[in-house]
C-alpha cells in the first residue's frame, strides 16, 4: 500500500466514548500532521510531529490527544468529545517540516459525535 | 496575522470554459504557495505549488503564478472538464515561525457537460 492511509474512514461515537484515529504513511517521511476540516471553515492545523517529536500544538483542547510512536504512524486519541467536534480529520505527511516540502494528505476520517 | 482569501463559491461552469479562481494572501514573510484539490469523498491532493516570486506552478492543465507585487496566486485553466469538479484550496506556508499550512476557505467548482 502506498501514500497516506487513515482508518477508520467513518466513525460515529457518543460523547462519553473513547476512540482512536490512525494514520500511516508509506512515503518515508519524517513529519506528520493532524488537520480538522469543519463545514464552512478553513482547514485548521491541530498538531505537527517531526521525527516523532511534537513541534506544534495549535491550541487544541485536551480531549484530543495525539501520539506518534514512530515516523510512519500517527494516532489521535479521542475522549469526551462534543458534538461540535464532528468534522473530517485529515492526516498529512511531508519529508520534513521545512516550508517548501509538499504535504501529502490521507483521505480523512469522517467523525460524527452524537 | 497570516491569511489566505479565496473567491467565494460555488463556481459553476460549462465544459471547455476558462477557469479562474482568485487567491490573495497576507503574510509577514515570503511564503511558499500551494493549490490543493479535494475530490468528493477524498482527502486533499497537491495540485501545484510555487516557492518564490514569479514562479509558475503547473499541473494537469492548471497554472498559477506567484505574484509578490499583488500578493496573489490565482488558479487558471484554459478548458475545464467535468472531472475537474472538486473543491480547490489555496494555501501558504512560511519560512519562519510555525511550520504549518494556512488554508483559504476553499472554492467549490462544478463543471456541467
Amino acid at each position: 500500500e502506498t501514500g497516506v492511509t487513515q482508518t477508520p474512514r467513518h466513525l460515529v461515537m457518543g460523547m462519553t466514548n473513547k476512540k482512536s484515529l490512525k494514520c500511516e504513511q508509506h512515503l518515508g517521511h519524517n513529519a506528520m500532521y493532524w488537520y480538522k476540516q469543519s463545514a464552512k471553515k478553513p482547514l485548521e492545523l491541530m498538531f505537527v510531529y517531526n521525527f516523532k517529536e511534537q513541534t506544534e500544538n495549535n491550541s487544541v483542547p485536551s480531549r484530543f490527544s495525539p501520539e506518534c510512536p514512530n515516523s510512519s504512524h500517527l494516532f489521535l486519541h479521542l475522549h469526551t468529545l462534543q458534538p461540535e467536534d464532528s468534522a473530517l480529520y485529515l492526516c498529512a505527511s511531508s519529508p520534513t517540516d521545512t516550508f517548501t516540502d509538499t504535504q501529502y494528505f490521507g483521505p480523512g476520517t469522517r467523525l460524527t459525535v452524537l | 496575522g497570516d491569511s489566505v482569501t479565496q473567491m467565494e463559491g460555488p463556481v459553476t461552469l460549462s465544459e471547455e470554459a476558462f477557469l479562474t479562481i482568485n487567491c490573495t494572501y497576507t503574510a509577514t514573510g515570503y511564503p511558499s504557495l500551494f493549490w490543493y484539490v479535494q475530490y468528493p469523498g477524498e482527502g486533499l491532493q497537491l495540485l501545484l505549488k510555487a516557492t518564490k516570486a514569479d514562479d509558475k506552478g503547473s499541473n494537469k492543465g492548471f497554472e498559477a503564478t506567484y505574484r509578490k507585487e499583488t500578493t496573489s496566486f490565482h488558479l487558471e485553466k484554459g478548458s475545464v472538464q467535468v472531472s475537474d469538479s472538486a473543491v480547490y484550496f489555496c494555501a501558504l506556508r512560511l519560512i519562519q515561525g510555525a511550520q504549518k499550512l494556512v488554508f483559504g476557505q476553499g472554492t467549490r467548482l462544478t463543471i456541467n457537460p
